[in-house]
């Protein structure tokens, strides 16, 4: 199974800063990685899927890149509305389909 | 819009059985792939179980298999997830869960609880 772990576990950052979430992959997956963006008592809402194509509406301050086992998740300029959780998620070997454990963005 | 609203989540012992619905609208249900995924209080997401877009082609976690079974009725738009021999480490918020490619998900329920606790 492909493992994914992702660091750092929680990040602590001011609304206006740069983030930078990583997605390392325990073997190689291509670019098929997705991220998700999830806030308490809510659904995962997809952000990224091909490690770089932003998903339907999805502002232009999510970007992600990557490719093999290195993978990176940027906001360029936090919002307030930005501070939550983030999972990656890979389909390049399946099943299973696996998510790495989250990044919690948190106020600073 | 798409909108998928699950239900049948609840109390259950450990030992015992339930079987989640996942009723879908706003799209063309049978044309697209069709996801479980759950998440444990305060842990991460975990994809249980797969299926097809006819029902033909099914994949599970190594942690339900045997367990779980997924089941589709495209003339009801609907979702199933039988869940048997349900254990304590089973309780979960459980989300359906879809995308045309099937294996990213764009469209989620709001999730249904399962507790399993004697």
């Amino acid at each position: 199974d492909i493992v994914l772990t992702q660091s750092p576990a929680t990040l602590s950052l001011s609304p206006g800063e740069r983030a930078t979430l990583s997605c390392r992959a325990s073997q190689s997956i291509s670019n098929y990685l997705a991220w998700y963006q999830q806030k308490p008592g809510q659904a995962p809402r997809l952000l990224i899927h091909d490690a770089s194509n932003r998903a339907t509406g999805i502002p232009a301050r999510f970007s992600g890149s990557g490719s093999g086992t290195d993978f990176t998740l940027t906001i360029s300029s936090l919002e307030p509305e930005d501070f939550a959780v983030y999972y990656c998620q890979q389909r390049g070997n399946w099943p299973p389909l696996t998510f790495g454990g989250g990044t919690k963005l948190e106020i600073k | 819009q798409v909108q998928l609203v699950e239900s049948g989540g609840g109390l259950v012992k450990p030992g015992g059985s339930l079987r989640l619905s996942c009723a879908a609208s706003g799209f063309t249900f049978s044309d697209y792939y069709m996801s479980w995924i759950r998440q444990a209080p305060g842990k991460g997401l975990e994809w249980i179980s797969y299926i097809s877009t006819s029902g033909s082609t099914i994949y599970y976690a190594d942690s339900v298999k045997g367990r779980f079974a997924i089941s589709r009725d495209n003339a009801k738009n609907s979702l199933y997830l039988q869940m048997n021999s349900l254990r304590a480490d089973d309780t979960a918020v459980y989300y359906c869960a879809t995308d045309r490619v099937g294996t990213t998900w764009v469209y989620w329920g709001q999730g249904t609880l399962v507790t399993v606790s004697s």
